[in-house]
């Protein structure tokens, strides 16, 4: 079946303790991006990747590392969360930057 | 600076068409009208887009006005199950993101 996993799809931090959430597509897609998701400000851009070692800042690339070793996964680090980083996760694929992108079901995350 | 303008909520009963407007008076040549949606906290689906011809899937039909200022997006027979935040997007075809704003939030009413 193709999709897009993310883990963990729930997670509870403190402050500062740094994390890692995971995106892997099984479709061949080139094309991969991250967006988080609150509330009044609906879906932003975090980072988005073109291709394998190609990655690019969205609108909100603050607090946020990305890494596109391999084609298949595109891994979002928080070196250092803070409480603003509270918020629902998305990751993306796509061919090229087409048309149609296939979302994860999303990662809710609480930093305290 | 917003590139759409949709009306915040709709409401639909469910078996009639659902009519979902989307302001963008400042399209570029080139930026494709996309449509989204988002049903509670899932992942946003696609669901069409076009450039200025009509456009029919299996899930809705895109109307573009000839100046292409503004579109409708057309679900036929409205389910419950199409109650979600509907977002309208423009963006050249093949850019690098889409800016999702507010959306337009429909309730399919039994």
């Amino acid at each position: 079946e193709a999709q897009v996993t993310q883990n963990p799809r729930y997670l509870i931090t403190v402050t500062g303790k740094k994390l890692t959430v995971t995106c892997s597509q099984n479709m061949n897609h080139e094309y991969m991006s991250w967006y988080r998701q609150d509330p009044g400000l609906g879906l932003r851009q975090i980072y988005y990747s073109m291709n394998v070692e190609v990655t690019d800042k969205g609108d909100v690339p603050e607090g946020y590392k990305v890494s596109r070793k391999e084609k298949r996964n595109f891994p979002l680090i928080l070196e250092s969360p803070s409480p603003n980083q509270t918020s629902l996760y998305f990751c993306a694929s796509g061919v090229g930057g087409s048309y149609e992108q296939y979302f994860g079901p999303g990662t809710r995350l609480t930093v305290t | 600076d917003a590139k759409t303008t949709q009306p915040p909520s709709m409401d639909c009963a469910e078996g009639r068409a659902a009519n979902l407007p989307c302001n963008h008076s400042t399209i570029s040549g080139n930026e494709y009208v996309y449509w989204y949606r988002q049903i509670h906290s899932q992942g946003p689906q696609y669901i069409i887009h076009g450039l200025k011809n009509n456009e029919t899937n299996e899930m809705a039909s895109l109307i573009i006005t000839e100046d292409r200022k503004s579109s409708t997006l057309i679900l036929p027979h409205a389910t419950l199950r199409d109650t979600a935040v509907y977002y309208c997007i423009v963006r050249p075809e093949y850019g690098q993101n889409f800016v999702f704003g507010p959306g337009t939030r429909l309730s399919v009413l039994p």
